[in-house]
């Protein structure tokens, strides 16, 4: 199994709403990222979880918080977003160094 | 910290014709180098990596690209593209966090190869 699954798949809300977008690998990566992605522009990295601890926060604004409940799963909460915030959001998984990327499909945001 | 330059936003260009798509990145020593591709609403995809060893790597579909170090580059390259290869192409460079036991990846601005019947 080589994938990375998101869901959903596409996401409305309001800017007052909570939401929550997911992944899952089970390809038995301990680093799992985030990325957001702006229509024709390269990804940007948002967090970098390793053996479910946050190692990397790329300065987010707290209405994003991530969570790693286990070694497979990782989620990113949304909460009070902006339009803004709209855009693609990807996860991503890597085996140790240096080996490369696997992106998920995406969850693609609009914020209302 | 690395920096990724693809000088070429769009690349047109007709069916079967060959194409090369350009990337620079910044010196540094214990470089890894990927190209990737991302078709509209979809994730990216792995086209190609370059480790260590021989400094032409092939990919899927076709593509390979080499690996310069003097020129700092790592141009890729398809000698003869399909309608379907349209898509954006983003050069990504890694290196070791020190103490880390993950890459940090930098991305390239990307490349959108048009191919035209």
């Amino acid at each position: 199994d080589t994938e990375v699954t998101q869901t959903p798949k596409h996401l409305v809300m309001g800017m007052t709403n909570k939401k929550s977008l997911k992944c899952e690998q089970h390809m038995g990566h301990r680093a799992m990222y985030w990325y957001k992605q702006k229509a024709k522009k390269p990804p940007e990295l948002m967090f970098v979880y390793s053996y479910e601890k946050l190692s990397i926060n790329e300065s987010v604004p707290s209405r994003f918080s991530p969570e790693c409940p286990n070694s497979s799963l990782l989620n990113l909460h949304l909460h009070a977003l902006q339009p803004e915030d709209s855009a693609l959001y990807l996860c991503a998984s890597s085996p140790p160094i240096p080996g490369e990327l696997f992106f998920g499909e995406g969850s693609r945001l609009t914020v209302l | 910290a690395q920096s990724v330059t693809q000088l070429d936003s769009q690349v047109p260009v007709f069916e079967e014709a060959p194409v090369e798509l350009r990337c620079n990145y910044s010196s540094s020593v214990s470089v890894y180098l990927f190209w990737y591709v991302q078709y509209p609403n979809q994730g990216l995809q792995l086209l190609l990596k370059y480790l260590s060893g021989s400094t032409l790597v092939k990919g899927i579909n076709g593509f390979e690209a080499e690996f310069n170090k003097s020129q700092t580059s790592f141009h890729l390259r398809k000698p003869s593209v399909h309608i379907s290869d349209t898509a954006e192409y983003f050069c990504a460079v890694s290196d070791k966090l020190g103490g880390n036991n993950f890459n940090k990846f930098y991305f390239g601005s990307g490349t959108k190869l048009n191919v035209k019947p």
